[in-house]
């Protein structure tokens, strides 16, 4: 299985400020994504991430808001801008091995925004 | 019709006992449905999976039931121990189909095993 780390673990931020959260992936993947979940609550997905072309993004979420790089097969980040206490959540990133179709998650960034 | 409905919301078991955690599902492209376990401020971890292709999946103690007619699966453990209490997730996908993968996830289910 697919072993993902994510950077940094948490933060706390002040309002509208930006924060980037770097996700790794041990091994080349071709999909990755990135969810949102609140405390106590499901997962909700971002936008997905692919190699080489522009990340696809969900209802509700926007680029503006969201941007997401994937410069490469083991990487990506995604970028919360100007954040607001609203924003305050878990996000993770995913990472998909196709030959199974099994998805891993890393283990998540705590965001708080005061 | 993207929907994934799970329950119970939670669920309290003694140890030695079966858990039974129920999903539902819409949408009958889904033909890949996975199930997490989440520890508090952990990610998710893959538990099991199950393609429609089959109607039951075993893996140590934890079993997968698909209905596919219902468009129900469910998650059965076994022999419940309290390492197992976490919060488990139901989720499905087109894996061969236009969501490449995209998973949705229901409600959740916070199971409690008492020693």
């Amino acid at each position: 299985s697919a072993v993902i780390s994510q950077k940094p673990s948490r933060d706390i931020c002040q309002r509208g400020t930006s924060l980037t959260i770097q996700c790794q992936v041990d091994s080349q993947v071709t999909m990755m994504f990135w969810y949102r979940q609140q405390p106590g609550q499901s997962l909700t997905l971002i936008a997905t991430a692919n190699q080489g072309s522009e990340a696809t993004y969900e209802s509700g979420f926007v680029i503006d808001k969201f941007p997401i790089s994937r410069p490469n097969l083991t990487f990506s980040t995604l970028t919360v801008s100007n954040m607001s206490p609203e924003d305050s959540s878990i996000y993770l990133c995913s990472a998909e091995q196709q030959t199974y179709n099994e998805q891993f998650f890393g283990p998540g960034t705590r965001l708080t925004v005061l | 019709q993207q929907q994934v409905k799970q329950s119970p919301q939670s669920l309290i078991v003694q140890k030695g006992g079966i858990s039974i955690i129920n999903c539902a599902y819409e949408n009958t492209a889904f033909d890949y449905f996975p199930w997490y376990q989440q520890f508090p401020g952990k990610g998710p971890a893959l538990l099991i999976a199950i393609r429609p292709d089959v109607s039951e999946k075993k893996e140590g103690r934890f079993t997968i039931s698909f209905n596919k007619s219902a468009k129900q699966f469910s998650l059965h453990i076994m022999d419940s121990q309290p390492g197992d209490s976490a919060t488990y997730f139901c989720a499905a996908t087109d894996a061969g189909g236009t969501s490449y993968g995209k998973l949705t996830f229901g409600q959740g289910t916070i199971l409690t095993v008492h020693p």
